[in-house]
């Protein structure tokens, strides 16, 4: 079965720190790949997407995402985060023609100290 | 564009309770996903409903059960509840032909207690 992983339960950074907070799936055929944000209190939005094309993708609010299809991951970066940045961070992945299903990590829990 | 959104927020239900969730899907879209998100953990998918009629299923009962309308909104029904069941279940719409879809679009959420 399909699964995707993410690492980090986890982060707590201070502010301008950089961050990377990983993401793999075991899928071995096409897939887009997702990264979506959950703020307190609010519902999840997607932060970035790749279908296909450059590996590397850009999001909202300075966030990228490298796609490495040979190491099946799919980790998000920020240079240097935001007190706003605190959320929790899911990473999502879904077949190629196998409908919509999205299968979604477990989540990584960012605490930004001011 | 109006968003995803979903009814009622909140809802307390006791063991063995039906209950049904409502979703209204974005403006421009045509398909209605549910997933299920147990607390500290990802969402779960439940199902996936496109033209009517549903378009794949995640490791969920038969008790879970959904309906789509002509105008797109959802509904998930959800029989002999348990109180496993507590969870948050969301609404993702998306535009899509069946086989491929496009991305999807998140509503806030029901929050549902079973006592």
């Amino acid at each position: 079965a399909q699964s995707v992983s993410q690492h980090n339960h986890h982060v707590i950074l201070s502010e301008a720190a950089s961050l990377e907070l990983g993401c793999n799936y075991s899928y071995g055929g096409t897939v887009n790949l997702f990264w979506y944000v959950q703020y307190p209190g609010q519902h999840l939005q997607l932060l970035l997407k790749y279908f296909s094309g450059d590996p590397l993708v850009k999001g909202i609010k300075g966030f990228e995402a490298e796609f490495i299809k040979s190491k099946f991951s799919f980790n998000l970066r920020k240079p240097s985060v935001q007190w706003s940045d605190t959320a929790e961070y899911f990473c999502a992945v879904n077949k190629i023609n196998a409908g919509n299903m999205l299968t979604f990590g477990g989540g990584t829990r960012l605490m930004v100290k001011p | 564009e109006t968003g995803v959104t979903q009814s009622p927020t909140h809802l307390i239900k006791t063991r063995g309770q039906q209950v049904t969730l409502r979703c209204s899907s974005q403006s421009g879209h045509n398909t209605v996903s549910w997933y299920q998100q147990a607390l500290g953990q990802g969402p779960q998918f439940i199902f996936q409903y496109y033209r009517e009629e549903e378009n794949g299923r995640g490791n969920f009962p038969p008790r879970f059960s959904g309906l789509q309308f002509p105008n797109y909104s959802s509904e998930l029904n959800v029989n002999a509840l348990e109180l496993d069941d507590s969870a948050l279940y969301l609404c993702a719409s998306s535009w899509g032909t069946g086989g491929i879809q496009e991305t999807q679009y998140f509503g806030p959420g029901t929050r549902l207690l079973v006592l």
